[in-house]
């Protein structure tokens, strides 16, 4: 089955720097890729999205690119701010349409 | 379109008495997750369901939990005979049908057992 592993577990940036956080997936036949921000107290929240065909896509401040070949994919964020801080998570949607999870990532932004 | 609905947000049990959490779906979505978290830690995937069908339930403990979605009404998680360390955050994801859709999530029910 599929196996979803992330890291780090735990980023510090200053404040205006930019995040990346990586994610690796087993299951070739994957070929859909969210990625989650939960705040302290609640459900995590979709924030960027990628399907197989796609090898990037951008949102603003958010991107997210994806490598085919090496399975992986990597969430970025640009000009941090206070508000990114939160747990991040990664997931791949496998072929029996279930969510597998990254185990998360604590992104601290430091002022 | 409101988003996925949980139900409560907040939970509180003696130990031995029964939880029953309620979870909606967004509307058109037939896939439904729950998920358990501890505080501080990541999702833990607890059962996958599809309408009147349990796909996969491999992170269910096999005594005291269940879980159905029935044809018509809301997803439902149910455990039994509870105890302290059922004490968490259960939150439930619905997602549409197929292979493109993104799973959206609840605000969770905080489960506490006393």
């Amino acid at each position: 089955g599929e196996n979803v592993e992330q890291h780090p577990s735990t980023l510090s940036v200053q404040e205006g720097d930019s995040a990346v956080i990586k994610c690796t997936y087993s299951d070739s036949a994957s070929n859909y890729f969210p990625w989650y921000k939960q705040e302290l107290g609640k459900g995590p929240q979709l924030i960027i999205d990628i399907r197989s065909n796609v090898g990037e896509k951008k949102d603003q401040r958010i991107a997210v690119t994806l490598n085919k070949t090496a399975k992986h994919f990597s969430l970025h964020i640009t000009e941090t701010q206070p508000e990114d801080s939160a747990v991040y998570f990664c997931a791949a949607k496998d072929s029996n349409y279930q969510l597998i999870w990254g185990a998360g990532t604590k992104l601290i932004i430091k002022p | 379109n409101a988003g996925v609905m949980q139900n409560p947000r907040h939970l509180v049990r003696r130990r031995g008495q029964e939880a029953r959490l309620r979870c909606s779906p967004m509307k058109g979505h037939s896939h439904v997750y729950w998920y358990r978290q501890l505080p501080e830690e990541g999702l833990k995937f607890m059962v996958y369901l599809q309408k009147e069908n349990i796909i996969d339930e491999s992170g269910m403990p096999k005594e005291r939990f269940s879980a159905e979605f029935p044809k018509e009404g809301p997803s439902i998680l149910r455990i039994q005979q509870v105890v302290r360390g059922d004490s968490a955050a259960y939150f439930c994801a619905s997602s549409p049908p197929g292979q493109g859709g993104g799973a959206f999530f609840g605000q969770g029910t905080r489960l506490t057992v006393v």
